[in-house]
C-alpha cells in the first residue's frame, strides 16, 4: 500500500457543487500539506497542518477549506467548485523529526475537473 | 516577489549528461531541493543543498551557489526512465517552498 493516499483519484463535477478530497497516510509524519499543480506554474500551497490542533492557511487558500481529522488524515473541501480550481491536487506530508531537509512524501494525486 | 526560474524544457541523448539549471530569488534561503515527477505521476525527492557545493548521489548530482542564487541538476549516463519532469524549490526565510514550475526532460534513443 502506498504510503500516502489520496481518493478520489479523478473527479469532474459541475460549478457550484461541493467537493471533498482526502488523504491517509501511513508515514506516521505530523506534518501534512495540500498543493494544487496547474500547467506551467509550479506547485502551490493550498493548506498546511503541522498536527492536529494545527491548521495554516497557504499561498492561495480562498475558496477552499481542511480538516485533519487525525494524524493521519488531512482532508481538502471546495464548498463550491468552480472552473479555475480545476486543477492536479496533491497531499505530502513530512517529519518534523526528518532533519534539516524536512524532505515531503506526495500521494499520487487527485486530478479534479469542474465544468 | 519571490521567483524560480528553470528552463521549460530540455531534450537529451540516451547515455549522455545533460545540466537543469535552477536561479531563484527568494526572501531568505534555507535549503534548495530537487524533485523528480513523471508524468502524471506524484514528485519524488532527488537531493537536498543548503552549503555551497557539489552533492552526489549516484548517477545525480546537485550543486549550490548561494551567493548567485543558482543551482544545477546533472544527470550522468542517461536512461530512457529519466524522462520526467524536474521541480527546484527553494525553502525562504519563513521555511516555506517555494516552486519552479519545472523542467520536462525529454531523453531521446
Amino acid at each position: 500500500d502506498a504510503d500516502v493516499t489520496q481518493t478520489p483519484r479523478n473527479r469532474i463535477t459541475k460549478t457550484g457543487k461541493r467537493i471533498m478530497l482526502e488523504c491517509s497516510q501511513t508515514k506516521g509524519h505530523d506534518r501534512m500539506y495540500w498543493y494544487r499543480q496547474d500547467p506551467g506554474l509550479g506547485l502551490r500551497l493550498i493548506y498546511y497542518s503541522f498536527d492536529v490542533k494545527d491548521i495554516n492557511k497557504g499561498e492561495i487558500s480562498d475558496g477552499y477549506s481542511v480538516s485533519r481529522q487525525a494524524q493521519a488524515k488531512f482532508s481538502l473541501s471546495l464548498e463550491s467548485a468552480i472552473p479555475n480550481q480545476t486543477a492536479l491536487y496533491f497531499c505530502a506530508t513530512s517529519d518534523l523529526h526528518g532533519g534539516g531537509a524536512n524532505v515531503l512524501t506526495f500521494g499520487a494525486g487527485s486530478r479534479l475537473t469542474v465544468l | 516577489g519571490q521567483n524560480i526560474d528553470q528552463p521549460t524544457e530540455m531534450t537529451a541523448t540516451e547515455g549522455a549528461i545533460v545540466q537543469i539549471n535552477c536561479t531563484y530569488q527568494t526572501s531568505g534561503f534555507n535549503g534548495l531541493f530537487w524533485y523528480q515527477q513523471h508524468a502524471g505521476e506524484a514528485p519524488t525527492f532527488l537531493s537536498y543543498n543548503v552549503l555551497d557545493g557539489l552533492e552526489e548521489k549516484g548517477r545525480f548530482s546537485s550543486f549550490l551557489s548561494r551567493s548567485k542564487g543558482y543551482s544545477y541538476l546533472l544527470l550522468k549516463e542517461l536512461q530512457m526512465k529519466d524522462s520526467a519532469s524536474y521541480l527546484c524549490a527553494v525553502r525562504d526565510s519563513n521555511y516555506q517552498l517555494i516552486w519552479g514550475a519545472g523542467t520536462k526532460l525529454i531523453i531521446k534513443p
